[in-house]
C-alpha cells in the first residue's frame, strides 16, 4: 500500500521561504512523478507543481518564480520550498503520486495534506 | 492562462441523477486532456473518483461515471445519494504545461 506523509512547520512569516516534504512508502520515488496541490482555507484546489526523478519537472506559471521542487531518492522523500511567501500562501498543502503513461493519466494517492499559515 | 471552468454550484434530489461539467479556455475537452475528478467533503482531502476520462477506481460507485460531453468533460451521478453531497474538482493535462484544476462544483442533495 502507498503512502504519502508530509511533514513540515505549521507556521511562517511573512516574507520567508517554508519548506515541505513528502515521505513516500510503498513504491520507489524513482518510479512516477511527485506532485505538489495546495488548497486555501474556503477555496478551490491549485495545483504547484510536478517533478520527476531524472529532472523532468513542471510549475504552476503563477507560482514559478517562487517554488522549487526536488526529489531526495536516498531518502524516498520530495520536497517544496516556497519563497518569499504572503498571507495568501496559507493553505493545506497535499503531496500526491502523479502516474502518466501513453494512455493514462492519475493522480493517487494523496497525503493527509500539512496546513501552513502565513504570519504577517 | 488557462482557466478550467465548472458550475459553481449545483443542487439535486436524492434519486435523480445530474451531470457535473468541466471546461476548458482553450478550446474542446478531448480524452488528450485526460480528465479527472476528485471528490471532497468537509474536513477531508481529496478523494480521485475518475481517471483518463472514464476510468473508476476500485473505491469508486458504479453510480459515478466519466465522458466527454458537448466539447467538456463531464461526471455523471446516477441515483444520488445524500452521502453524495461534495465539492467536486476536475482536472486536465496540458502535457507540459501542467495540469489545471476547474474551480470546483458545490452539490447539494436536498
Amino acid at each position: 500500500q502507498v503512502q504519502l506523509q508530509e511533514s513540515g512547520p505549521g507556521l511562517v512569516k511573512s516574507s520567508e521561504t517554508v519548506s515541505l516534504t513528502c515521505t513516500v512508502s510503498g513504491d520507489s520515488i524513482s518510479n512516477h512523478f511527485w506532485s505538489w496541490v495546495r488548497q486555501p482555507p474556503g477555496k478551490g484546489l491549485e495545483w504547484i507543481g510536478h517533478t520527476f526523478f531524472g529532472g523532468s519537472i513542471s510549475y504552476n506559471p503563477s507560482l514559478k518564480s517562487r517554488v522549487t521542487i526536488s526529489v531526495d531518492t536516498s531518502r524516498n522523500q520530495f520536497s517544496l520550498n516556497l519563497n518569499s511567501v504572503t498571507t495568501a500562501d496559507t493553505a493545506m498543502y497535499y503531496c500526491a503520486r502523479l502516474i502518466v503513461d501513453s494512455q493514462h493519466l492519475r493522480i493517487d494517492p494523496w497525503g493527509q495534506g500539512t496546513l501552513v499559515t502565513v504570519s504577517s | 492562462q488557462t482557466v478550467v471552468n465548472q458550475e459553481p454550484s449545483l443542487t439535486v434530489s436524492p434519486g435523480e441523477t445530474v451531470t457535473l461539467t468541466c471546461a476548458s479556455s482553450t478550446g474542446p475537452v478531448t480524452n488528450n486532456y485526460q480528465p479527472n475528478w476528485f471528490q471532497q467533503k468537509p474536513g477531508q482531502g481529496p478523494r480521485p473518483l475518475i481517471y483518463s476520462t472514464n476510468n473508476k477506481y476500485s473505491w469508486t460507485p458504479a453510480r459515478f461515471s466519466g465522458s466527454l460531453l458537448g466539447g467538456k468533460a463531464a461526471l455523471t451521478l446516477s441515483g444520488v445519494q445524500p452521502d453524495d453531497e461534495a465539492d467536486y474538482y476536475c482536472l486536465l493535462y496540458y502535457g507540459g504545461a501542467g495540469v489545471v484544476f476547474g474551480g470546483g462544483t458545490k452539490l447539494t442533495v436536498l
